[in-house]
């Protein structure tokens, strides 16, 4: 049973088309993070929310952690072929392990 | 700005052989984490190390091994290898036990024959 839900599991959008990725979970966080993964390579960081309905802006995207820290939610505006990848929630569960959703593999064809 | 560094990036063995995977962390980094992650599914924790000492645990077999030396570089030994042990192994490194930020390399694909 996966700790993080992510939602959908797949996305094929248009370029200059909006998209958001969810993130869920039925637990609380310290923080949630998101992670950017292309074929072959390692997760990349991307951002980590800590605060209860923080918002933060990466260019065209924008990560918005839940009030009670539960869940999470990726938004790309005016998506580009280069945001193709798959997209990544994780956060640290009770243990203090890093935990991975199952990912959004994102496709956006020019 | 230098990133984890792992190696090789490609490594092909066979049933029952042995391989070393090396981790070399970012400069000033004292945390290593091992991941393994199989085709079409997320990363899963295997074991980290705080400055040369296990810190935690995960889904790790015991037919592996791990340690982290001196220099803050670490190796992941895999014994008696099977055909389900192929997979991207990651590493990830992170200044600071327990810190929520972990920054990964670009993987070692182990393919078991």
């Amino acid at each position: 049973t996966q700790l993080l839900e992510q939602s959908p599991q797949f996305l094929s959008i248009q370029e200059g088309e909006n998209l958001t990725v969810y993130c869920n979970s039925s637990s609380v966080f310290s923080s949630l993070q998101w992670y950017r993964q292309e074929p072959g390579e390692g997760p990349v960081l991307l951002v980590t929310v800590v605060t209860g309905g923080e918002v933060k802006k990466l260019k065209r995207l924008t990560f918005q952690f839940g009030d009670a820290r539960k869940d999470s939610s990726l938004h790309i505006t005016a998506a580009q072929p280069g945001d193709t990848g798959l997209y990544l929630c994780a956060g640290f569960d009770s243990w203090g392990k890093l935990q991975f959703g199952a990912g959004t593999q994102v496709v956006v064809t020019p | 700005a230098a990133g984890v560094i792992q190696s090789p990036r490609h490594l092909i063995k066979e049933k029952r052989e042995t391989a070393t995977l090396k981790c070399y962390p970012i400069p000033r980094h004292d945390t290593v984490y091992w991941y393994q992650q199989g085709p079409g599914q997320d990363p899963q924790f295997l074991i980290s190390f705080y400055e040369k000492m296990q810190s935690d645990k995960g889904s790790i077999p015991d037919r592996f091994s791990a340690q982290q030396f001196s220099d803050y570089h670490s190796e992941l030994n895999m014994s008696s290898l099977e055909l389900g042990d192929s997979a991207l192994y990651f590493c990830a490194s992170s200044l600071g036990d327990r810190s929520y930020e972990q920054y990964f390399g670009p993987g070692t694909r182990l393919t078991v024959t």
